[in-house]
């Protein structure tokens, strides 16, 4: 069966400091992965995705980036912080278009 | 107009009622419809997905979908406490892009 897993699981950065939230997925092959970010109140919103190693598709352009190294490996990064960058992370992945949620990372920019 | 509104609640009811979730949406070329359970701190679990309009049923779990009214629903008949979650609709067009579109989530508390 698939598994996904997200690390690390909390996480609290001060404002200006880099980020690197992983993503890895197992028991499947040729993924479609996605970044979500979760904020209160504002629901999913769709950062990344990638439907292949080294193809990132933006939806919402702003100080985070993302890379598929991997074929089932998702990173989302960031030189600077920025308050506004806290919030629940999470990372998905697909065939077709069911999507199957990790646990999330929980980010707290001080 | 946003393309998929979801009352965000939160919706209190006694253990043993029926629980109906609702969720509009606009454009006319969504085909398949989904619906998520999100436990807090946690991320969202895939419930049930439909194609298309009518019924579909899993346990004490209904989907429907009206495509003339665009309008989907979840039902929960005998809710339990641990339905206690935020549930989300989502919905997808079927062009090919894998693109999900989410409502916001109404959260869901079922009262011993």
């Amino acid at each position: 069966s698939q598994t996904i897993h997200q690390w690390p699981a909390t996480l609290v950065q001060p404002v200006g400091s880099p980020l690197s939230l992983e993503c890895t997925v197992e028991g499947t092959s040729n993924p479609n992965l996605y970044w979500y970010r979760q904020a209160a109140g504002r629901g999913l919103q769709l950062l990344f995705y990638s439907v292949g190693i080294g193809q990132i598709s933006s939806e919402v352009p702003q100080n985070l980036s993302a890379s598929r190294p991997q074929d089932r490996q998702f990173i989302l990064s960031s030189k600077k912080l920025l308050l506004s960058d806290s919030g629940f992370y999470l990372c998905a992945w697909a065939h077709g278009y069911e999507q199957y949620f990790g646990p999330g990372t929980r980010l707290t920019v001080t | 107009q946003k393309e998929v509104e979801q009352d965000p609640g939160p919706l209190s009811v006694p253990e043993g009622a029926i629980v109906s979730l609702n969720c509009t949406y606009s454009n006319s070329a969504f085909q398949y419809f989904m619906w998520y359970r999100q436990y807090s701190r946690k991320g969202p679990e895939l419930l049930m997905y439909t194609y298309s309009s009518g019924n579909k049923e899993d346990g004490r779990f209904t989907a429907q979908v009206d495509k003339s009214s665009k309008y989907i629903s979840l039902f929960i008949r005998d809710s339990q406490p641990s339905d206690s979650a935020t549930y989300l609709c989502a919905v997808y067009s079927g062009a090919g892009s894998y693109q999900l579109t989410f409502g916001k989530g109404t959260k869901l508390s079922v009262i011993p």
